[in-house]
């Protein structure tokens, strides 16, 4: 079975531009997870969807992070402008109410902002 | 200048010896924790659950045991092999209301197994 899929791995960027992540969840899975992980904070949750519907994006760090999920396949994370100080892996992840409590993540965006 | 990062504690080990990751959790009302793994390079992946009615769960070759009284847990390996190094983060989750809730996840310990 596929797993997470996220898009792009690895993207170098200028100061100021839009940045665009993108996740497909497990198949199946109805709640999805924005996570980023830096070397200072950790792994921290941005936002966590359930049934598409934003439930908590209290660690969504500014107005310049949006995430959205039209369908219960896609999400995205969007950042603009972007900063340096963005630069981190951008972990997606999902959970199916048949994987219990247990939340699968993909791979990862690694983001570098110059 | 110099960086500041978060210090991962970190456990080094011979091939073949045991390796013990602690953990300590915050949240008291935590029915559920996980323990993920994080090879470099990639995500967090499962490795084994338990839940709170239980202070122990042994899956293949990994021991869990969880101290309520301390808000404590453990992820014991046994006979350690290159492939398990890796960073390893305990989890806890934290209910939102009804069946939304979010995984918190603990700094992470770096094992480093050498050869």
């Amino acid at each position: 079975d596929a797993g997470v899929i996220q898009s792009p791995r690895h993207e170098v960027t200028e100061m100021g531009q839009e940045v665009t992540l993108r996740c497909k969840p497990i198949s199946g899975h109805n709640s999805l997870f924005w996570y980023r992980q830096t070397m200072m904070r950790g792994l921290e949750l941005l936002i966590y969807f359930n049934n598409n519907v934003p439930i908590d994006d209290s660690g969504m760090p500014e107005d310049r992070f949006s995430a959205k999920m039209p369908n219960a396949s896609f999400s995205t994370l969007k950042i603009q402008p972007s900063e340096p100080r963005d630069s981190a892996v951008y972990f997606c992840a999902s959970r199916g109410t048949l994987s219990g409590n247990t939340i699968y993540f993909g791979e990862g965006s690694w983001l570098t902002v110059v | 200048g110099e960086s500041v990062g978060l210090h991962l504690p970190t456990l080094s080990v011979q091939e073949g010896d045991n390796s013990i990751i602690n953990c300590a959790y915050s949240n008291s009302a935590s029915d559920y924790f996980i323990w993920y793994k994080q090879e470099s390079g990639k995500g967090p992946q499962f490795i084994i659950d338990i839940r709170s009615n239980m202070d122990k769960r042994q899956g293949q070759r990994v021991t869990v045991l969880l101290n309520k009284t301390v808000k404590h847990l453990s992820l014991q390996i046994a006979a350690t092999q290159p492939g398990d190094s890796a960073v390893y983060f305990c989890a806890e989750p934290w209910n939102s209301g009804g069946s939304n809730y979010k995984l918190t996840f603990g700094k992470g310990t770096l094992l480093t197994v050498n050869p």
